[in-house]
């Protein structure tokens, strides 16, 4: 399978807990995003990566937020201190940025916050 | 005002059926502009993608853009229930900026 790859697929935690959520993009893409999509919206944008440079941070990316991509390959979006309102499906992205704006997407990480 | 406004639906159409889905924007920078198909606990597919104004086919699916008035359209003849899903207009500037998204249903 060559598209974009997340895991896990579901995350269960409990409110205060960290949680990591991994993104493979497709491998000739140089661009990776993350978006948080709550049921009945559509994806919002927290933040992408050229290459390995995180370029840009939504406003909606508090400071409990940290997102990497090491070596411009996989990526990873860490929440700390999880609240419930952090409960939402987790959407990764990836594009080759020197041909066009399309965006390919995993299937998302759904994380639930008790 | 939201930067992009699309109306959540749900729309129920019968099996054959023209469909027609709209969004209204109100940033003149955006260029691109996108439709993704969501089927339920699933990422967002990539549908159609133009660049500034006209119309765009593809198979069943006719993409719209009217930059003067900020409306995009896009339209899915001889409708089938596996086009049942939810439809999310994209444009874009600098970010990506996604629609709500609209719920569709095909009735068979």
């Amino acid at each position: 399978d060559t598209g974009v790859s997340q895991d896990p697929r579901h995350k269960i935690t409990k409110r205060g807990q960290n949680v990591t959520f991994r993104c493979d993009p497709i491998s000739e893409h140089n661009r990776l995003y993350w978006y948080r999509q709550t049921l009945g919206q559509g994806p919002e944008f927290l933040t992408y990566f050229q290459n390995e440079a995180q370029l840009e941070k939504s406003r909606l990316l508090s400071d409990r937020f940290s997102a990497e991509r090491p070596k411009g390959s996989f990526s990873t979006l860490e929440i700390q201190r999880t609240e419930q309102g952090d409960s939402a499906m987790y959407l990764c992205a990836s594009s080759l940025r020197t041909v066009d704006e399309k965006l390919f997407f995993g299937s998302g990480t759904q994380l639930s916050v008790l | 005002q939201k930067e992009v406004e699309q109306d959540p639906g749900p729309l129920s159409v019968p099996e054959g059926a023209i469909v027609s889905l709209n969004c209204t924007y109100s940033n003149s920078a955006f260029q691109y502009f996108m439709w993704y198909r969501q089927y339920s606990r699933k990422g967002p597919e990539l549908l159609m993608y133009t660049y500034s104004s006209g119309n765009k086919e593809d198979g069943r699916f006719t993409a719209q853009v009217d930059k003067s008035s900020k409306y995009i359209s896009l339209f899915i003849r001889d409708s089938q229930p596996s086009d049942s899903a939810t439809y999310l207009c994209a444009m874009s500037a600098i970010e990506i900026i996604f629609g709500k998204g609209t719920r569709l249903h095909i009735l068979p």
